[in-house]
C-alpha cells in the first residue's frame, strides 16, 4: 500500500476555476504539510495540520485552503487559479523530523 | 529559520564515495539536520538525521562538526541510481511554527 497518495497527478485548468487536491496518508501520523515546489525548484511549506487544527498558515494567498475530513486525509483547496499558481504541489504525513511525501500533483494553469 | 547553502551541483564517477557539504551558519540549539532525495517526478524522500558528531544508517554517512555550522552527507561507492537532487533542510523536529522551505538542493549526477 501507497503510504502517502495524491490525486490527481497532473492538473491542467484555466484561469479563474477553483480546482481540489487530494492527499491521503495510512501511516497513522498526526501531522501532514502542503508544500509548493516552483520552477526554481525551491520546495516551500504551506500549510500544517495537526490533529485536524491548522498550525502552520504561511504567506500564501487565501485563495488557498486546507481541508482535513480526518487525521488520514488533507485536501487542498485552490479558487480563483492564477497563472502563478502553476508548480508541483506535494503533501507530507510527518512524525518528528521525518517526512514522507507522496508523488506530487503537477499543476498547470493556462 | 536556518538558512542552507549547497554546491549546486556534482559530478561523480560510479563507486566513487560522493560527499555533499551543507553550510548552516545560523543553526538554533533545538535544530535537527535532516537530508532528502528527490528523484525527477517525484517526492523528496528521508536519507538521514542528526544533531551532532557521526550518524550512520544502510544508505549514507552524516558529519556534523562541533560547531554545527555545516553538515556532511556522505554517500558511499554511488551508482547510476543515486542520481537525484539532494536537499538539505535544517530545523526542529514536529511540527511547529516554522517557515519549512528546502533549498535549491545539489543535483548529483552519476557518470558510468
Amino acid at each position: 500500500d501507497t503510504a502517502v497518495s495524491q490525486t490527481p497527478k497532473y492538473l491542467v485548468t484555466q484561469m479563474g476555476n477553483d480546482k481540489s487536491i487530494k492527499c491521503e496518508q495510512n501511516l497513522g501520523h498526526d501531522t501532514m504539510y502542503w508544500y509548493k515546489q516552483d520552477s526554481k525548484k525551491f520546495l516551500k511549506i504551506m500549510f500544517s495540520y495537526n490533529n485536524k487544527e491548522l498550525i502552520i498558515n504561511e504567506t500564501v494567498p487565501n485563495r488557498f485552503s486546507p481541508k482535513s475530513p480526518d487525521k488520514a486525509h488533507l485536501n487542498l483547496h485552490i479558487n480563483s487559479l492564477e497563472l502563478g499558481d502553476s508548480a508541483v504541489y506535494f503533501c507530507a504525513s510527518v512524525r518528528g523530523y521525518e517526512q514522507y511525501f507522496g508523488p506530487g500533483t503537477r499543476l498547470t494553469v493556462t | 529559520l536556518a538558512k542552507t547553502t549547497q554546491p549546486i551541483s556534482m559530478d561523480s564517477y560510479e563507486g566513487q564515495e560522493v560527499n555533499i557539504t551543507c553550510s548552516h551558519n545560523n543553526i538554533a540549539t533545538n535544530d535537527y539536520i535532516t537530508w532528502y532525495q528527490q528523484f525527477p517526478s517525484q517526492g523528496p524522500r528521508f536519507i538521514i538525521q542528526g544533531y551532532k558528531t557521526k550518524v550512520t544508517n544502510e544508505v549514507a554517512s552524516l558529519f556534523i562538526p562541533a560547531d554545527r555550522k555545516s553538515s556532511t552527507l556522505s554517500l558511499p561507492r554511488v551508482s547510476l541510481s543515486d542520481t537525484a537532487v539532494y536537499y538539505c533542510l535544517v530545523a526542529p523536529p514536529g511540527a511547529g511554527s516554522y517557515q519549512l522551505t528546502f533549498g535549491k538542493g545539489t543535483k548529483l549526477s552519476v557518470i558510468p
